[in-house]
């Protein structure tokens, strides 16, 4: 079946430092793969999304390239803030419907 | 409305209670999924639904999760005699038939069995 690896957290990071979340998948066919966001307090919000081999997907300064050759698609920001702080969910779709499968979720907290 | 609502959004159930969580999805959508996520983990499937027609109810976890969409908008999903490991938070997203954008996920009923 599907499934999402993601690393594990909480990630911690200085303002304005570099950062990548790891993702690696398992799927059949060719799936589409998003990365969601949760905010303290907030539902699930669409960060980005690739749905083809060396799509990139591009958001407020992240971004994720989808890599079929190593099963990979993740997350890069070249300088975090603050506010990047919640928690970043790797995802795919696949099968009837689009139904995603989620990665367990890695926290990120940036400080001052 | 503008987002996808869920109502309650917290629900504390005593053990062997019944509950009923409702999500209203964005008007004019025609997919709508429901996921539960445990605390520290991320959402897993439960049941996926076309208009009125449930398509795929292959997450739910046993013959007491129950859900339904009878007139194709509001959803309700029902837990029967509530036990403790059901507590989680209750996701709700809708999309238009074409994923496109992909979902627009509510924010969450957070229930606890006690």
């Amino acid at each position: 079946g599907n499934s999402v690896t993601q690393m594990e957290g909480p990630v911690t990071l200085s303002e304005e430092a570099f950062l990548t979340i790891n993702c690696t998948y398992t799927a059949t066919g060719y799936p589409s793969l998003f990365w969601y966001v949760q905010y303290p307090g907030e539902g699930l919000q669409l960060l980005l999304k690739a749905t083809k081999a060396d799509d990139k997907g591009s958001n407020k300064g992240f971004e994720a390239t989808y890599r079929k050759e190593t099963t990979s698609f993740h997350l890069e920001k070249g300088s975090v803030q603050v506010s990047d702080s919640a928690v970043y969910f790797c995802a795919l779709s696949g099968g009837g419907g689009n139904k995603l499968t989620f990665g367990t979720g890695t926290q990120l907290k940036v400080e001052l | 409305g503008a987002g996808v609502s869920q109502s309650p959004r917290y629900k504390v159930a005593k053990r062997g209670q019944d509950v009923a969580l409702r999500c209203d999805p964005i008007s004019g959508h025609v997919s709508l999924f429901w996921y539960q996520q445990a605390l520290g983990q991320g959402p897993e499937f439960l049941t996926y639904f076309q208009n009125e027609a449930q398509l795929d109810k292959s997450g739910l976890p046993s013959d007491r999760f129950f859900a339904e969409r009878p007139e194709g908008s509001v959803s309700t999903l029902k837990i029967q005699r509530t036990q403790q490991e059901d507590s989680a938070v209750y996701l709700c997203a809708s999309s238009p038939l074409f994923i496109g954008r992909g979902y627009t996920f509510g924010s969450g009923t957070r229930l606890t069995v006690v």
